[in-house]
């Protein structure tokens, strides 16, 4: 079965490391999309891509950048990760055809 | 601009009880998109339904109901004799067209359903 899968589901790091976080889709949807959850504010976007190539930036881009060089991958880096960073991260696919984003199942991150 | 507002941030309710979650949305364009989304205990997030803004017909799953309002902006979801499984967070959230597709969500509703 196609699905969208995100890693690594857990991850500590240090401030000032750089960080990478995987999202890997089998959908060949073009378009994919960053977010990140905090508490008292829901799901805000941080980069979309809507193919190879293609970056945007999004409402919370500061400190992180992505990169889209196949269909499948979009890769969030934390340049100089910061403590303001700790959050859980979920990637997300869009189905065109439907319209609707279908989620990976989210990385969570503390940066110490 | 889009915005989403989810004015309760937590319900309890106890099991069979039926549950309404209020969602409100601020949109300019005439075309978008609503959604909503469950987050269960263990993290994922669920898509549910999605509705566009020329169909106004409610729809109804099950237990699952949905009311679409456009002279409200309102997007509101029902839960009919609720069930312990039903305990999430639940996030309604608007994409417009026009080239962005993104979603905005708002702050979800923390349902709590109690046997």
């Amino acid at each position: 079965d196609a699905e969208i899968t995100q890693s690594p589901r857990h991850k500590i790091t240090e401030t000032g490391r750089q960080v990478t976080l995987a999202c890997h889709q089998t959908w060949n949807h073009n378009n994919m999309f960053w977010y990140r959850q905090d508490l008292g504010h829901g799901l805000r976007l941080i980069h979309y891509s809507y193919g190879v190539q293609d970056t945007n930036k999004g409402e919370v881009s500061d400190g992180y950048s992505v990169s889209r060089s196949n269909t499948e991958d979009l890769p969030l880096t934390l340049e100089s990760a910061a403590s303001s960073q700790t959050s859980v991260y979920f990637c997300a696919s869009r189905d065109r055809d439907q319209e609707t984003q279908y989620f990976g199942p989210g990385t969570r991150l503390l940066v110490l | 601009a889009q915005k989403v507002t989810q004015a309760q941030t937590e319900i309890s309710v106890v099991e069979k009880e039926d549950v309404t979650l209020d969602c409100v949305y601020e949109t300019r364009d005439t075309t978008y998109y609503l959604f909503w989304y469950k987050q269960p205990p263990s993290g994922e997030l669920v898509f549910l339904i999605r509705r566009n803004s020329f169909d106004e017909q409610n729809e109804i799953s099950g237990r699952y109901s949905w009311n679409f309002q456009k002279s409200t902006s309102s997007f509101n979801f029902t839960i009919t004799a609720s069930q312990v499984v039903d305990s999430a967070v639940y996030f309604c959230a608007l994409s417009e067209r026009g080239g962005s597709e993104k979603l905005v969500f708002g702050k979800g509703t923390k349902l709590t359903v109690n046997p």
